[in-house]
């Protein structure tokens, strides 16, 4: 069973520009969750979605929006970049019933400059 | 609000010793689920075990086992026979059901484990 699939796994971008990171999540899941992982914050939830619906979603500005495609693959995008969107951008799968079974991916490090 | 706290910033442990990580959580929710995810450095967060609020026995994965006591609310890691591979930071997580919370994960600080050879 394939994991948790993110790209790309590394990204630089220029403080002002937009950028879209991607997540597959586990085949036959239905919910993926955004999360953000910075020194200062620590882990940081941004938002989920289940069956292309955003099902919940955390305290960060407008600049920070998703979308979930019918085959449950997600974009997460931001526009305008600060230099304090620097991070790491983890993606979470889940069947989205339950308490259980989140499998997360490997992430992607975000710089901006 | 609910709250994840993991007062142990690093810990230090010996080769084939054993090692609790402490996590003590805070909701008014009656079902809950509690976490531990593993991340070394690549970034991949590695779930490790996981404990339900009705559970009346405490979680085990092989060497891993989750002290759960609802009353303090608190539910430590332990990690038994220590290996070098273990050295990483260790999250504590909860989820809540429902309310308006929804099905989000919240973390702690996170313990750097280092094992010592």
């Amino acid at each position: 069973k394939a994991g948790v699939t993110q790209t790309p796994r590394y990204l630089i971008k220029t403080r002002g520009q937009q950028v879209t990171l991607s997540c597959s999540p586990i085949s036959g899941h239905r919910s993926v969750s955004w999360y953000q992982q910075t020194p200062g914050q620590g882990l940081q939830f941004l938002f989920e979605y289940f069956s292309e619906t955003q099902r919940n979603k955390g305290n960060f500005p407008g600049r920070f929006s998703g979308r979930q495609f019918s085959n449950s693959r997600s974009e997460m995008n931001v526009s305008t970049l600060e230099l304090g969107d620097s991070a790491l951008y983890l993606c979470a799968s889940s069947s989205g019933v339950g308490l259980k079974g989140y499998t997360f991916g490997s992430g992607t490090r975000l710089t901006v400059v | 609000a609910q709250k994840i706290t993991q007062t142990q910033p690093g810990m230090f442990v010996q080769e084939k010793e054993a090692v609790t990580l402490d996590c003590t959580y805070d909701t008014s929710d009656q079902s809950y689920g509690l976490f531990w995810y593993k991340q070394p450095s690549s970034g991949e967060m590695i779930f490790l075990i996981y404990q339900g609020s009705y559970d009346e026995q405490n979680a085990t994965e092989g060497r891993y086992s989750l002290n759960f006591q609802k009353a303090r609310k608190s539910a430590n890691l332990v990690i038994s026979a220590s290996q070098l591979g273990d050295s990483a930071m260790y999250f504590c997580a909860m989820r809540e059901f429902g309310g308006t919370s929804g099905s989000r994960l919240t973390f702690g600080e996170g313990t750097q484990l280092t094992v010592n050879p």
